[in-house]
């Protein structure tokens, strides 16, 4: 596609329940990124994939959090039995792997509501 | 670990004003790059710095990566109201071209007309 694109857009979903965000990168590029933004606040690394492997899933708050990658393309982002806390933007972002410029496309997001 | 600071929070100035965001690190980075969020929306790049003291101008935006490699600017002259958001500075470690970029927390810029 033309850029990045995640669904849903928005998501709204009780304490307690599973959620799946997904994320399509552009066509081509290997690296993909997770960011978490909390209203007014800076982004949150979460996990970074290289193809389908995961070299950094440090910033993962908590075991409730999970995150794939198929066919070094779609990835997915779990999050078990969610919180409140959890409320935020995720957003997604993809980079090609070039030797030196690897800025980074930003999907729209999903803004997630944890009630 | 890798930190990346940035200031101020918040700046807010009168249309026609200059601004002015830093960023510093903990640690030499290999590069840096600068992104902008418009309200509502999600950042878009703006522009990479590589080599040491590069300086680089976008129309009215000019951004300076220190000799160091350690700390960053981004200067808007005479602000215009479709300046408005929020800028972000980001950096990979030295040595890498791949992998994490460590986001600043990034200035929040209002601009009054």
């Amino acid at each position: 596609g033309a850029g990045v694109s995640q669904s849903p857009s928005n998501k709204v979903t009780e304490k307690g329940k599973d959620v799946e965000l997904r994320c399509d990168p552009i066509s081509g590029h290997t690296a993909l990124y997770w960011y978490r933004q909390s209203l007014g606040q800076g982004l949150e690394f979460l996990i970074y994939f290289q193809g389908n492997s995961a070299p950094d899933k440090s910033g993962l708050p908590s075991d409730r959090f999970s995150a794939e990658r198929t066919g070094g393309s779609v990835s997915t982002l779990t999050i078990q039995r969610t919180q409140q806390e959890d409320s935020a933007v995720y957003l997604c972002a993809s980079s090609g792997s070039g030797p030196t410029y690897n800025e980074q496309f930003f999907g729209p997001g999903t803004r997630l509501t944890v009630l | 670990g890798q930190q990346v600071m940035q200031i101020p929070q918040y700046q807010h100035v009168q249309e026609g004003e200059d601004f002015t965001t830093y960023c510093n690190s903990s640690t030499t980075l290999s590069n840096i790059q600068w992104y902008k969020q418009r309200p509502g929306g999600h950042p878009v790049f703006l522009i990479q710095l590589v080599k040491s003291g590069e300086v680089k101008k976008q129309k009215r935006l000019t951004f300076q990566f220190g000799e160091a490699k350690k700390n960053s600017s981004l200067h808007i002259t005479a602000t215009q109201t479709t300046d408005v958001g929020t800028y972000f500075c980001a950096g990979r470690n030295r040595g890498s071209t791949l992998g994490r970029l460590y986001f600043g927390r990034g200035t929040q810029l209002t601009v009054w007309p």
